[in-house]
């Protein structure tokens, strides 16, 4: 019973293009939600969040979008960087601070020079 | 401030061993947070420990078992290794849990079972 869904385990964007990963949900509860961005060889560093009372959260070249109604969030990155090739996770938990972290399985983003 | 530190960074263990896996939280962090990663998979959380009690735990048999001692340092210990065990082992701090702020990583623990 996968609550996190990342359905495409690749995107490859040109750099200074638009990269726009998708996550889906289907638990209810959560309420808070984040990306997380990995490389190789090094634990997931924490990339942004948003809260379920808001739909959208920006922090420089990220942004989050929240759409509660659909279960659906999107991390957009702009512009795109050969850096920011690496896997993303998306995760989401639900209220309480004993909620644990429900990750999907990542989506590969490779930027293109 | 220094970050979340595992170790030790690499293992190799052979069938029937058991395995201790250690972690130190960021100062001040008292919720760690254990997974697993394993190729193609996401991170499955494994248990979550705050103030020396397990709080949360996660689908996985009891030959994984974990501790936090006083000063917020964690281990995880798997007894009887099986070769499914093989993954990338992640611990995750935060000052009070995972609902409603972000787990920070360390780099994990890649085990490897012969």
């Amino acid at each position: 019973d996968q609550q996190v869904k990342q359905n495409s385990p690749s995107l490859s964007v040109q750099e200074g293009r638009i990269s726009i990963l998708n996550c889906d949900y289907t638990n209810s509860m959560f309420d808070y939600f984040l990306w997380y961005k990995k490389y190789p060889a090094e634990g997931p560093t924490f990339l942004i969040s948003i809260s379920s009372i808001k739909d959208k959260n920006e922090d420089g070249r990220f942004t989050v979008f929240l759409n509660k109604s659909a279960k659906h969030l999107s991390l957009h990155i702009v512009p795109s960087q050969p850096g920011d090739s690496a896997v993303y996770f998306c995760a989401a938990s639900g209220p309480g601070a004993n909620s644990k972290l429900t990750f999907g399985k990542g989506i590969t983003l490779s930027v293109r020079p | 401030k220094a970050g979340v530190t595992q170790t030790p960074r690499y293992l190799i263990k052979t069938r029937g061993q058991q395995v201790t896996l250690s972690c130190s939280p960021i100062s001040g962090h008292r919720s760690v947070s254990w997974y697993q990663q394993t190729p193609g998979q996401g991170l499955q959380f494994l248990f979550e420990y705050f103030s020396e009690t397990q709080r949360n735990k996660g689908n996985f048999p009891g030959r994984f078992s974990g501790r936090q001692f006083s000063n917020s340092r964690s281990e995880m210990n798997v007894s009887t290794l099986e070769l499914g065990d093989s993954a990338l082992y992640l611990c995750a701090s935060s000052p009070w849990g995972a609902g409603g702020q972000p787990q920070h990583f360390g780099d994990g623990t890649r085990l490897s079972i012969l």
